[in-house]
């Protein structure tokens, strides 16, 4: 079945360190892939997403998110966390099938001061 | 900026109890969603909506859920009979015709608790 994996359910980076929140998804057509973010006692917030064309894609907030398909992976980076990025971040895929979200488990970013 | 709204935001409820969970889309969108998010796991996709029926559902979508679109601007989750395994975090999701592709918006959730 068709999955995406987030290594790390949580993530601890310092203040001012190179944030890198890793995924990996399985599709057997080229894919659609999203990168959310969950803030506390809020919803789903699309933070950027790759379709079609360049490979390394900008979000929202600094984050960007780079598309590698020998790899199968999209994985997430910032080059500098501030507190404020302490969330939860979702990776998802569209289904090959009935073209859904499918959803990673989620990666808890923890900032320290 | 326009956002997706639900309420409750928290609904406790006892097994075998109705509950009707609400969701208001961002206005000009036309395709709609349900995702639940059991405590410590995936969110999961339950259905899609779109012209006034179901488009897609899965396999977690059995006969006690329903959606419906009663007006122009709400749009309801039903669970008949809930049970435990129904306590979990629903989130609505809208996306607007002709969207960047699968661009959805998602509403705050709401957590249902099953006593």
């Amino acid at each position: 079945a068709q999955s995406v994996t987030q290594l790390g359910s949580h993530v601890s980076v310092s203040e001012g360190a190179l944030v890198l929140l890793r995924c990996n998804y399985s599709s057997s057509v080229p894919p659609y892939l999203f990168w959310y973010v969950q803030y506390p006692n809020q919803g789903l917030q699309l933070l950027l997403k790759y379709t079609t064309g360049a490979t390394l894609v900008k979000g929202i907030n600094g984050f960007e998110a780079e598309f590698k398909k020998s790899e199968t992976s999209f994985h997430l980076t910032k080059p500098s966390a501030h507190m404020s990025d302490a969330a939860e971040y979702f990776c998802a895929v569209i289904s090959d099938s009935n073209y859904q979200l499918i959803w990673g488990a989620g990666t808890k970013l923890i900032i320290k001061p | 900026e326009p956002e997706v709204t639900q309420t409750p935001s928290h609904q406790v409820t006892q097994m075998g109890q109705e509950v009707i969970l609400r969701c208001v889309p961002i206005s000009n969108h036309l395709y709609f969603y349900w995702y639940r998010q059991i405590l410590g796991q995936k969110v999961e996709f339950l259905v899609s909506f779109y012209n006034n029926e179901i488009s897609e559902k899965s396999e977690i979508f059995d006969d006690q859920f329903s959606v419906e679109r009663p007006d122009g601007s709400n749009f309801t989750l039903k669970i008949r009979s809930t049970k435990l395994e129904d306590s979990a975090m629903y989130f609505c999701a809208s996306e607007a015709p002709l969207a960047p592709a699968y661009e959805q918006y998602f509403g705050p959730g709401t957590r249902l608790t099953v006593t």
